[in-house]
């Protein structure tokens, strides 16, 4: 069975500060993904980033960063040089690789990080 | 670019009513999902279908069905609603073609209220 650990219930930061959300996975497979998404108050689920399991490069995107580590079964996601803008749930999920009759298996979401940047 | 289009964007229900929501993927997809998130919950995978045929089953009440119709859009059927179905209802939808997975484009969901 997989299973996503977001450990961080709620973190408040002040605007301009680094943040990092922790997200920790298991899953049996060896080929699996990962995703983050984004979910601000008005609801809609927002697709942040995907990785592979084969590839453990870091990825920066302008201000956001993630750390992909199979051996700490991690995937954190960094927010530099935060803002307001940025507060909203942050979701960690994983997904199994789908059988051979195609199609693709549901997501496994976290239980997310709520993050508050303070003016 | 065209996304995910569901509806209605909200519905309002009684006890033991029965309720249909309606997903239309993204032109070219043929993977849909549902997914069921509860007040401050994570979202709960529910069901996937991939070129009309059921893909993968999560957490689905036996009260629920759905189905993948020949243009790719999706039903989801509730029956004998229950308070607990209050909550939001994602559809997404991915394409099988070219990538082994791509990622799953979401709706702006369906919060359903039964009273």
């Amino acid at each position: 069975a997989q299973k996503v650990t977001q450990a961080q219930t709620e973190i408040s930061v002040v605007e301009k500060e680094d943040v990092t959300l922790d997200c920790v996975y298991e899953t049996r497979d060896t080929t699996y993904y990962l995703f983050w998404y984004k979910q601000p108050p008005s609801g809609e689920l927002v697709f942040l980033i995907r990785r592979n399991s084969f590839d453990e490069q870091n990825e920066i995107s302008g201000r956001y960063s993630w750390n992909f580590q199979k051996s700490t079964s991690s995937f954190n996601f960094t927010i530099t040089a935060s803002q307001v803008v940025d507060s909203a749930v942050y979701f960690c999920a994983l997904s199994e690789l789908p059988g051979t009759g195609g199609g693709a298996d549901g997501l496994t979401f976290g239980k997310g990080t709520h993050l508050i940047i303070q003016p | 670019a065209a996304g995910v289009i569901q509806s209605p964007r909200h519905l309002i229900k009684e006890k033991r009513e029965t309720a249909t929501l309606k997903c239309y993927p993204i032109p070219r997809h043929d993977t849909v999902y549902w997914y069921q998130q509860g007040p401050g919950q994570d979202p709960q995978f529910l069901i996937s279908f991939y070129e009309k045929m059921q893909s993968d089953k999560g957490s689905i009440p036996d009260r629920f069905s759905a189905q993948q119709f020949s243009d790719y859009h999706s039903e989801l059927n509730m029956s004998s609603l229950e308070l607990g179905d209050s909550a939001l209802y994602f559809c997404a939808s991915s394409s099988s073609f070219g990538s082994v997975l791509s990622e799953q484009f979401f709706g702006p969901g369906t919060r359903l209220t039964v009273l």
